[in-house]
């Protein structure tokens, strides 16, 4: 069975400095990893995804995710934090056979933004 | 940017009361999904939808739980008899089709909170 598990369930920073959100997958097949954003009273947006094609996948609002194979690892970065990505992350594994079917989330990340 | 969109954006229901949770997917998207998320925990896939039909449920999805698409718009979900361990965030979403092919991702709504009391 896919499983994720996002390794902070709280991550703080300032504005303008760089962001990191871990994220390690378990996966018996060729997984799809997406990480998706959702700000209070807002539904979920996808912000990026991993499809077997490059590893380092760039996505929007300057976030970007590298696949590692090796370390099982899908972690989300951002170069400079902005206050308006002050929001819970959640990182995602599909079973690449069953495309969007059924999507396995992880328990999520608060990230928090201080001026 | 399309949009799914689901109402009620929160209901409280007396426990034992029946539920409907309705959705509008964007117009051409052919599959349907409705996941839910307990306070505190993950959110977890309930049931996907595809040509009138159920093509996958998790265990969650009991005989309590029932999805219909009654015209060409709405996609809704249906909790028979609620028990207080149904009180979640309800999402909708869809997709245009099922795999990662070109331009296809999925779009979620802003969810639905249901209290039972």
């Amino acid at each position: 069975a896919q499983s994720v598990t996002q390794l902070d369930s709280h991550v703080s920073v300032s504005e303008g400095t760089p962001v990191l959100l871990r994220c390690n997958y378990s996966s018996s097949y060729s997984p799809s990893l997406f990480w998706y954003v959702q700000h209070p009273n807002k539904g979920l947006q996808l912000l990026l995804k991993y499809t077997s094609a490059a590893t380092l996948v760039k996505g929007i609002n300057g976030f970007e995710a590298e696949f590692k194979k090796s370390e099982t690892s899908f972690h989300l970065t951002k170069p400079s934090a902005h206050m308006s990505d002050a929001a819970e992350y959640f990182c995602v594994v599909s079973d690449g056979d069953t495309g969007f079917q059924k999507l396995v989330f992880g328990t999520g990340t608060r990230l928090l933004v201080s001026p | 940017e399309p949009e799914v969109t689901q109402t009620p954006s929160h209901q409280v229901t007396q426990m034992g009361q029946e539920v409907i949770l309705r959705c509008v997917p964007i117009s051409n998207h052919l599959y349907f999904y409705w996941y839910r998320q307990i306070l505190g925990q993950k959110v977890e896939f309930l049931v996907s939808f595809y040509n009138n039909e159920i093509s996958e449920k998790s265990e969650i999805f009991d005989d309590q739980f029932s999805v219909e698409r009654p015209d060409g718009s709405n996609f809704t979900l249906k909790i028979r008899s609620t028990k207080l361990e149904d009180s979640a965030m309800y999402f909708c979403a869809s997709t245009r089709d099922r795999g990662y092919t070109s331009g296809n991702t999925i779009y979620f709504g802003e969810g639905s909170w249901l209290t039972v009391v």
